[in-house]
This record gives structure tokens, sequence and C-alpha cells, in this order.
């Protein structure tokens, strides 16, 4: 069945440092493929999704590349800053599945400054 | 106006007791879900109605029975509670695959 598998976190860095979050997955067909970022005590808010292949989301400052070549969605931003902690999630919307998001395990991002 | 609400946002329990959460959305979504992030912060799908009919059913306990008076709204009920419900409830809407609106979550904790 349709996976989603992200890095393992946490991951800490400086303010202002660059930020690569590893996302790959494993569907049939052409998925929907989206981030998003969960503050703490806080529900999930879409950050970008990307909804074919070579499509670039982006949003405040981050991005990610569809690449079916290699099957990921990886989220990059250039510059950190601590507002910018909190966990962030790959998923994908299948193509033969009834509406479901299937999600990564989660990446746990903290910013210091 | 918040576009997917929840309540209660907190939810302290004893075991065997029954509980629901509440869940609108003023979105206009056709779609409803339920999703429980347990303490290591995975996701997982509970249920999920389209216009009323459940259409998505994983693999939840009985004791968990959802309902949906109308499209705006899916409440869950839960019977029976046990240690191992405590978690975080999420009810999200769709329409099509735009994405989800997530509510701020219940978080349940069963003593």
């Amino acid at each position: 069945g349709d996976s989603v598998t992200q890095m393992e976190g946490p991951v800490t860095l400086s303010e202002e440092a660059f930020l690569t979050i590893n996302c790959t997955y494993t569907a049939t067909g052409y998925p929907s493929l989206f981030w998003y970022v969960q503050y703490p005590g806080e529900g999930l808010q879409l950050l970008l999704k990307a909804t074919k292949a070579d499509d670039k989301g982006s949003n405040k400052g981050f991005e990610a590349t569809y690449r079916k070549e290699t099957t990921s969605f990886h989220l990059e931003k250039g510059s950190v800053q601590v507002s910018d902690s909190a966990v962030y999630f790959c998923a994908l919307h299948g193509s033969s599945n009834t509406g479901k998001l299937i999600f990564g395990q989660g990446t746990t991002l903290q910013v210091k400054p | 106006d918040t576009a997917v609400s929840q309540t209660p946002k907190y939810l302290v329990t004893q075991m065997g007791n029954d509980k629901s959460i509440k869940c609108e959305q003023n979105l206009g979504h056709d779609t409803m879900y339920w999703y429980k992030q347990d303490s290591k912060k995975f996701l997982k799908i509970m249920f999920s109605y389209n216009n009323k009919e459940l259409i998505i059913n994983e693999t939840v306990p009985n004791r968990f029975s959802p309902k949906s008076p109308d499209k705006a709204h899916l409440n869950l009920h839960i019977n029976s509670l046990e240690l191992g419900d405590s978690a975080v409830y999420f009810c999200a809407s769709s329409q099509d695959t735009h994405g989800y609106t997530f509510g701020s979550g219940t978080r349940l904790t069963v003593v």
C-alpha cells in the first residue's frame, strides 16, 4: 500500500541555518504530495503542496519539489527562524484511495537563537 | 470564524466511561475525517464521511462510533474508554484533493 517515510528527528539547527527534511514515498499512480506543520499545542496547517511531477510547492520561504524519478518531496528552507520550530509532516493523497491522507511519522525541528 | 472546530479541547476521564467529541466545519466541504495522533506524533486515519456517508473505516475498535448528522458535522463517540485510547484526536475536512483543513485537536487522557 501507499506509504510515506520521513527522516528521523529531532533536527536541531541554529537560526539562519539551511534546512532540509527528507521525504520519500511509495504509491501507485500519481499521488498529490503535501507538507503540513504542527506548532506546539496546535492542529496541523497545510504548508505547501504539489500535485504532479516537477511541480514546486512554496510558502513562507519553504519549498519542496515533486520528484517522481526519485519518489521524493524534500522540504527545504534557506534560513530558518526560531518561529519555525515545529513538527513537520510529509503526506500523500493517492490516486487510488478514497481521499485519505497518508502521513509520514513527522520530523521535529528545533531552531535555537 | 474557525474553519474546523472541535470540542472539547481537553478531556480527562476514567476508564470505562463513555465520551463524545464534536466537530463542525463551516467551509462547505463534502468530506470529513477523524485522525488519531499517538504519543509519538504518528497520525492515522480512523474514519471518513462524504456527505454523511461513511467511506473509510480503518481498523478501529467498534467502541468508536462516528456520527454525521449533516455534512458540516462529524462527531466521535467512544464507549468503555481504555488507557490506550489516550491520544490527540483531530477532525479535518476536505474538498477534492486540495488538502485538508484540520481542527486544533482534542487531547483525551484516560486515567
